[in-house]
């Protein structure tokens, strides 16, 4: 099976521009995650779809969002960029019921 | 609330010997919990995953941990370190508690010196 995949890899875009980042999880996993990976900060839980619903969602601001289709591919949005918005995103899926995730290789975000 | 402790933010090695990582966890029912492994410009490898089957887990690459729920432990360990286990390595827990969530450590970036 192949394994999740995210596009963009690489991204810059410039303060108050806004970003779509999309993620395909694992073929019949129905639950995707997202995380923020900074030096800073470490790994930080954006949000969680399943079944197209948002199941939980971390501390971050309204600026970042996320929708998850039919086919469970996801996508995040964050809009009004903010230089603190440069990080690694990443995301995971896992099969109904399975705790296990399984990472994608990360969309590397850099906001000039 | 859920939360991960990882003891050292560095760990340094020689290549052979024995590889301790260190992880602490708190979670008010049990959990699960894992270990991941990150190299440069990559996303997280699973490496083990402990889910109430065995205490003992053994996992990719010669890696193993053992949960301890009276040290609320998960302390990562392989015999004989290689070079290409240079990386870093993240321990998280994943409960239902406040909704299912993973909750990572704050990473411990492995050296192996040769």
């Amino acid at each position: 099976k192949a394994g999740v995949t995210q596009t963009p890899r690489y991204l810059i875009k410039t303060r108050g521009q806004q970003v779509t980042l999309s993620c395909s999880p694992i073929s019949g996993h129905r639950s995707v995650s997202w995380y923020q990976q900074t030096p800073g900060q470490g790994l930080q839980f954006l949000f969680e779809y399943f079944s197209e619903t948002q199941r939980n969602k971390g501390n971050f601001p309204g600026r970042f969002s996320g929708r998850q289709f039919s086919n469970s591919r996801s996508e995040m949005n964050v809009s009004t960029l903010e230089l603190g918005d440069s990080a690694l995103y990443l995301c995971a899926s896992s099969p109904a019921g399975e705790e296990t995730q399984y990472f994608g290789p990360g969309t590397r975000l850099l906001v000039l | 609330a859920q939360s991960v402790t990882q003891l050292g933010s560095h760990v340094s090695v020689s290549e052979g010997a024995l590889v301790l990582l260190r992880c602490n966890y708190s979670s008010s029912v049990p959990p699960y919990l894992f270990w991941y492994v990150q190299y440069p410009n990559q996303g997280l490898q699973l490496l083990l995953k402990y889910t109430s089957a065995a205490t003992l887990v053994k996992g990719i690459n010669g890696f193993e941990a053992e949960f301890k729920k009276s040290e609320t432990s998960f302390h990562l360990t392989k015999p004989s370190a290689h070079m290409s286990d240079a990386a870093e390595y993240f321990c998280a827990v994943r409960g239902n508690t406040g909704g299912f969530k993973t909750i990572f450590g704050a990473g411990t970036r492995l050296f192996v010196k040769a």
